[in-house]
């Protein structure tokens, strides 16, 4: 079974430009999620998706990222303009359930953000 | 708001010895616990998951246990070697849209 695809892996941008992040998830999980790692802090939620409507996007910065998962399989995170304070790695994780169940998650190699 | 804390930060130690890294959870309503290993450039690995309704959990020299109650769970690591160097991550589910919360994680390394 493959799993949680990505790209790029890695990206350096200038502030005030733009980037946009990929995310293949396993086949056939209808929840997708994209988190934030900044360096030497765990990950934190950014929005999660249940098939293509979005269930939390409550700590999503909404004036500056914006996901979208069309089709309810692929799903894109972008941001634009870049501030110095996003460079992190931007994790997406799929899993097999809804929210009835436990939400065992996979995660994907992430995409390292550098924004100078 | 459900917190995550681990301690410690960092470890280092011989190999072959034995360790425990500790993590506690400030709301006791989850519904499992998982620990994460992550490798520098790379996603997190799945290690353990414990139901709410476990107490512990066993894969290998990995043994995790979790008291609800209390709000806490450790990892205990038998025999430790050079290549279980990683970042520990411990995460709760929890609150009505089963989120994962996680910890800032216990950078662990394993000297020969």
């Amino acid at each position: 079974e493959a799993g949680v695809a990505q790209s790029p892996r890695y990206k350096i941008i200038e502030k005030r430009q733009s980037v946009a992040f990929w995310c293949n998830p396993i086949s056939g999980h209808a929840t997708l999620y994209w988190y934030q790692q900044i360096l030497g802090q765990g990950p934190k939620l950014l929005i999660q998706f249940q098939n293509n409507g979005v269930v939390d996007d409550s700590q999503l910065p909404k004036d500056r990222f914006s996901a979208e998962r069309l089709k309810g399989v692929d799903s894109t995170l972008k941001i634009q303009p870049a501030k110095l304070e996003d460079s992190a790695v931007y994790l997406c994780a799929s899993s097999p359930r809804g929210q009835i169940s436990y939400n065992e998650q996979f995660f994907g190699p992430g995409t390292r953000l550098t924004v100078l | 708001k459900q917190e995550v804390t681990q301690i410690p930060a960092a470890l280092s130690v011989p190999e072959g010895e034995n360790l425990v890294l500790n993590c506690s959870f400030t709301d006791s309503a989850i519904y499992n616990l998982q620990w994460f290993r992550q490798d520098p450039g790379k996603g997190l690995t799945s290690l353990l998951l414990i139901q709410s309704s476990q107490r512990e959990q066993t894969s290998g020299r990995l043994n995790a246990s979790l008291d609800k109650s209390s709000g806490r769970s450790t990892l205990y690591i038998a025999a430790s070697q050079p290549g279980d160097s990683a970042t520990y991550l411990c995460a709760v589910v929890s609150g009505s849209a089963r989120q994962l919360t996680f910890g800032s994680g216990t950078q662990l390394t394993v000297l020969p």
